[in-house]
């Protein structure tokens, strides 16, 4: 059983159009997290949801919006995509804030053409 | 300056040496330390975390703090070529936040 699963694996789309990346966590986690890993390998956090609320917003745009419909889900939505948009984006889950350690999911790699 | 720091490499060892991986940290008053590892094209994996000056090991890993120095490193013994990968410093300084670095590439050579 995978901990932490993400679909879709790939996405290529074209600039200005909208898409979803939706992660699930069967691990019984508190805390689930979006990172961005661009092309130099940088993780960068953009959003942590504890219990489904909102903890951490690093400084996104407003084009991407979290969604947690419960603890064990967390996705992610893109709005009017942009060529800087490229990169891996992966979902995380931790036990709780108190507790990085995370584990991740096999990561989105988005392209934006 | 960066929360993390660290040599991206690539570094270069031969199969049963030593790799040494090295991370700086600002914040001083970080609590967490982790080293992950990322095959390429896969996801990162923990392999290590210390909250305590000293060092912790685990296996072929050895994790070393030096919180006055704002230094953790990562040592790897008799080093294989699965060993090959990128590894991540990750720090958590406060609370809710955690900082990752640029990673430093390792290439164990057979």
């Amino acid at each position: 059983d995978t901990a932490v699963s993400q679909t879709p694996k790939y996405l290529v789309t074209q600039m200005g159009n909208d898409k979803s990346i939706k992660c699930e966590q069967n691990l019984g986690h508190d805390t689930m997290y979006w990172y961005k890993q661009d092309s130099k390998k940088f993780l960068k956090i953009m959003f942590s949801y504890n219990n489904k609320e909102l903890i951490i917003n690093e400084t996104v745009p407003n084009r991407f919006s979290p969604k947690s419909p419960d603890k064990a889900h967390l996705n992610l939505h893109i709005n009017s995509l942009e060529l800087g948009d490229s990169a891996v984006y992966f979902c995380a889950s931790s036990q709780d804030m108190g507790n990085p350690g995370y584990t991740f999911g096999s990561g989105t790699r988005l392209t934006v053409v | 300056q960066k929360e993390v720091e660290q040599n991206s490499g690539p570094l270069s060892v031969p199969e049963g040496a030593i790799a040494s991986l090295n991370c700086t940290y600002s914040d001083r008053g970080s609590q967490s330390f982790f080293w992950y590892r990322q095959y390429s094209g896969k996801s990162p994996e923990l392999i290590m975390f210390i909250y305590s000056n000293g060092d912790k090991e685990d296996g072929r890993f050895t994790a070393q703090l030096n919180k006055a120095s704002q230094y953790v490193s990562l040592l790897i013994r008799d080093s294989q070529p699965s060993d090959s990968a990128t590894y991540l410093c990750a720090v958590n300084p406060t609370g809710n936040q955690f900082y990752f670095g640029t990673g430093t590439s390792l290439t164990v050579i057979p």
